[in-house]
């Protein structure tokens, strides 16, 4: 049982490059999150997919698209890349978007560096 | 003023001793708390849960929800250096999805 798996794991990126950050997890989420985690700033969400089918804007969207390819994969795509985009981003899941579970499970990360 | 405030730390304690961390927050409306552990260059991981006020513990962790001060803490008693990382606060809303809220994280090292 691998929880929550995220590639690649370190990427450098020129500006104005696109790529895609790819999440998969394995514990029949329904739930999935992409979050972006700056010194001083603490982890803020990008974009959600609260269940199959659906996405939703979190705080900070901008340059930003998601796709959720299928249950178990959410997947992140930087299309114009920037500076600004240097960070870490973490993808997690939790058991659903409502109810009494709010715990979230996260991936190791993925450190994106853009030049 | 952001809606979870979190001392960065670093705070750097002797080996065996009580650590003490904390959160303060602005919206009423939270109802879940979380506590994270994060290593470095590692993904956060769920140390704490609790619903509304109270206690709740687990081994050398303890965690207190005072809702009416809009407080919340993480104990840590007889610390270990293998306790030596960052800190997170996680709050939530009842009925607003999964979003978890967090606090910038206090950084902590324990020393031998």
């Amino acid at each position: 049982n691998a929880g929550v798996t995220q590639t690649p794991k370190f990427q450098v990126l020129k500006t104005g490059q696109s790529m895609t950050l790819q999440c998969a997890q394995d514990m029949n989420h329904n739930s999935m999150y992409w979050y972006r985690q700056d010194p001083g700033m603490g982890l803020r969400l990008i974009y959600y997919s609260a269940s199959e089918g659906t996405t939703d804007k979190g705080e900070v969207p901008n340059g930003y698209n998601v796709s959720r390819l299928n249950k178990r994969e959410f997947s992140l795509r930087l299309e114009s890349a920037a500076p600004s985009q240097t960070s870490v981003y973490f993808c997690a899941s939790s058991p659903q978007a409502s109810g009494s579970s709010k715990t979230q499970y996260f991936g190791p990360g993925t450190r994106l560096l853009v030049l | 003023q952001k809606e979870v405030e979190q001392d960065p730390g670093p705070l750097s304690v002797p080996e065996g001793a009580i650590v003490s961390l904390n959160c303060t927050y602005s919206n009423s409306a939270f109802q879940y708390f979380m506590w994270y552990r994060q290593y470095s260059r590692k993904g956060p991981e769920l140390l704490m849960y609790t619903y509304s006020s109270g206690n709740k513990e687990d081994g050398r962790f303890t965690a207190q929800v005072d809702k009416s001060s809009k407080y919340i803490s993480l104990f840590i008693r007889d610390s270990q250096p293998s306790d030596s990382a960052t800190y997170l606060c996680a709050m939530s809303l009842t009925g607003g999805g999964n979003k978890l809220t967090f606090g910038t994280g206090t950084q902590l090292k324990v020393e031998l």
